[in-house]
């Protein structure tokens, strides 16, 4: 069974570091994995997708890698700013069987202190 | 930029009483998602449409959750009776097809009193 995993929970950085978000999953058997961003009390929203195919996704300060031999994708936020605090969430479509719905992380909660 | 639509974004009601929430998916989407959110976890997939047609609904709660996508656009969600436990943020998700990219609508905010 897939799981997710994202570690840390939670995250407090100084404006202007470099950072990066942690997701795990357990079964390689992927087809694709999607980050995404959540403020408060808010919907979500489409950060990055990256194919079972690619390594890595790149969209303005992120970049987001996938190592599915390793079960992992990394979430890089360059140059970060009070603007990016939010919950960031990975999700993962299995490949195979009946069931291909997204896995979830929990999360990982940013705040970017000015 | 086209956007998922959801209405209203909040809603209050009484235990017992009757809800529905709407949704219109972006343009073209053909696939179309429910999800619940409970504060601080990930969304659970509820219900599931390609067009019109339920792909998977293994977690809707039939007895008193019902969905509905009749012309395979926008949708409905309802829940009659609402219980406490239905407190929750529900989310609406549309993809180009069954493996797309998802995008998310705002969310509607219940709080079942």
């Amino acid at each position: 069974k897939q799981e997710v995993t994202q570690i840390p929970a939670a995250l407090s950085v100084p404006e202007g570091e470099n950072l990066v978000l942690n997701c795990s999953f357990t079964d390689s058997a992927i087809y694709n994995l999607q980050w995404f961003r959540q403020d408060p009390g808010k919907g979500l929203t489409s950060l990055l997708l990256i194919q079972s195919s690619q390594r890595e996704q790149t969209s303005g300060r992120l970049n987001a890698s996938l190592d599915k031999s390793s079960g992992r994708s990394t979430l890089y936020i360059a140059a970060s700013q009070p603007g990016d605090s939010a919950t960031y969430l990975c999700a993962v479509r299995p490949s195979a069987g009946n069931n291909r719905k997204l896995i979830w992380g929990l999360g990982t909660s940013l705040a970017v202190n000015p | 930029e086209a956007e998922v639509a959801q209405s209203p974004r909040y809603k209050i009601t009484e235990k017992s009483q009757a809800v529905a929430f709407w949704c219109d998916p972006i343009s073209g989407h053909a696939t179309l998602y429910w999800y619940r959110q409970i504060l601080g976890q990930g969304p659970e997939l509820l219900v599931q449409f390609q067009d019109e047609s339920v792909v998977d609904d293994s977690q809707l709660p039939k007895d008193r959750f019902s969905a509905e996508r009749l012309k395979g656009v926008d949708s409905t969600l309802k829940i009659q009776p609402a219980e406490l436990g239905d407190s929750a943020m529900y989310l609406c998700a549309s993809s180009r097809d069954l493996e797309g990219e998802q995008y998310f609508g705002p969310g509607t905010r219940l709080t079942v009193t």
